[in-house]
């Protein structure tokens, strides 16, 4: 069974601040990683998606992939409110086209 | 470009009742992807059609029930319906078999079951 761990939270960071949110996976088979944010009663969104081991930075946003430890992360740097949402983990391994899906961190950014 | 569209937003049923949800893609996705999200479990992958036949299929019974027609629409069903099913049912669309995780989500319909 494919395991994708997330800290629930909320994790509360002051703006301006760095944001660090992270998930840990449990198939070492796992190829494909996204980040989604989900703004309260509204539908996901993907924001970063990452394939291999190192950063890729997007803008405000930085995704680490380490498959050795098997996690990944995001940081969210000078952290605004409007990034105050939950953010979910999804992994897609190499044997099936499915993704599945952490439960989530919320975060909040207050001013 | 129009996203993906979900109707009904919003349903109230009893248990016991049957209920179906619609889902129109992305123009050009032919790929529809159903999840489940309940604040206990998640999001919960339900199914997934491509070209109108079913790809994947997650662990949930024989009550959960999809199809897709010929234009990428895609209607899921649920039958004899249990307080358990109340939940957000997400619909999401790809332009391929689990579009690498690239999913594109509608806003979803929120179900209550009394």
């Amino acid at each position: 069974q494919k395991e994708v761990e997330q800290n629930s939270g909320p994790l509360s960071v002051p703006e301006g601040a760095i944001a660090s949110l992270n998930c840990t996976y449990s198939d070492r088979g796992s190829q494909s990683f996204f980040w989604y944010r989900q703004y309260s009663g509204k539908s996901p969104e993907l924001i970063m998606s990452i394939y291999s081991n190192g950063d890729k930075e997007d803008g405000r946003f930085t995704a680490q992939l380490n498959k050795a430890s098997q996690y990944v992360s995001l940081l969210i740097r000078d952290s605004q409110p409007s990034d105050s949402a939950t953010y979910l983990c999804a992994l897609r391994s190499g044997g099936s086209y499915i993704p599945t899906f952490g439960r989530g961190t919320s975060l909040i950014v207050h001013p | 470009k129009a996203g993906v569209t979900q109707t009904p937003r919003y349903l109230i049923k009893t248990r016991g009742q049957q209920v179906t949800l619609s889902c129109s893609p992305i123009s050009g996705h032919r790929s529809v992807s159903w999840y489940q999200q309940t604040p206990g479990q998640g999001l919960q992958f339900l199914f997934e059609y491509f070209s109108e036949t079913q790809r994947n299929k997650g662990n949930f019974p024989g009550r959960f029930s999809g199809r897709q027609f010929s234009n990428s629409r895609s209607e899921m069903n649920v039958s004899t319906l249990e307080l358990g099913d109340s939940a957000l049912y997400l619909c999401a669309s790809s332009t391929t078999s689990g579009g690498d995780g690239e999913l594109f989500f509608g806003e979803g319909s929120r179900l209550t079951v009394l």
